[in-house]
């Protein structure tokens, strides 16, 4: 078993819906939860980063930790053309140290 | 943000050969880098820590004498892959960790094709 699952897509939506990109784990020492944004040829861009369980908002971007369940997910609002990407959750132990990436979901968002 | 580059972008070389890439920050110092590899529908897998001015730690399976890591300044870390086989192929990706560790920002990626 993966220590992180990520369903890699590809996942396509209308302009405008909500998206829901998830991630789950096994390792119980992360404690470091990321979510990254990678266009098709450049490096992994830091969207959000979050430290145990709870939320975190930004703009029209949410992240929800659960560790109980070991479960990530990022919640992407009024989603745009502009935010096809492959999204990639991350986690770690320990900050920035010894870090984890799921496969990456490839969303699609058709105008 | 901060830019984070490698070069060289993509590289075809033929077994036996060694390559040399580099990263480098372009405005701050890193005193930490991270050098990870991406395998085909795979996930981007840490490869090794490089500290500036000491050893680099590897993650277990990746071969330190096959994968030489130099992080001879604050804005310059280099993997160079050593006799390189065709199961080397692969996307080469870096980072770097700001001062204070309060973020990391990726390189591009280099993509490796060895005959």
């Amino acid at each position: 078993q993966k220590e992180v699952e990520q369903d890699p897509g590809p996942l396509s939506v209308p302009e405008g819906a909500i998206v829901s990109l998830n991630c789950t784990y096994s390792n119980s020492a992360f404690q470091y939860f990321m979510w990254y944004r990678q266009y098709s040829r450049k490096g992994p861009e830091l969207l959000m980063y979050t430290y145990s369980s709870g939320n975190k908002e930004d703009g029209r971007f949410t992240a929800q930790v659960d560790k109980s369940s070991k479960y990530i997910s990022l919640f992407i609002r009024d989603s745009q053309p502009s935010d096809s990407a492959t999204y990639l959750c991350a986690m770690s132990p320990g900050g920035y140290q010894k870090v984890t990436f799921g496969i990456g979901t490839k969303l699609q968002v058709i105008p | 943000g901060a830019v984070v580059s490698q070069h060289p972008s993509r590289v075809i070389c033929k077994s036996g050969t060694s390559v040399k890439i580099e990263c480098r920050s372009l405005d701050f110092q890193a005193t930490t880098m991270f050098w990870y590899r991406q395998f085909p529908k795979q996930s981007l897998m840490l490869m090794a820590t490089s500290n500036e001015g000491s050893k680099a730690t590897y993650e277990q399976g990746v071969e330190k004498d096959k994968f030489l890591i130099n992080h001879a300044s604050l804005t310059l870390s280099t993997l160079t892959v050593t006799s390189a086989h065709p199961e080397d192929s692969s996307f080469y990706i870096c980072s770097a960790l700001t001062g204070g560790g309060e973020t990391q920002y990726f390189g591009p990626g280099t993509r490796l094709l060895v005959l």
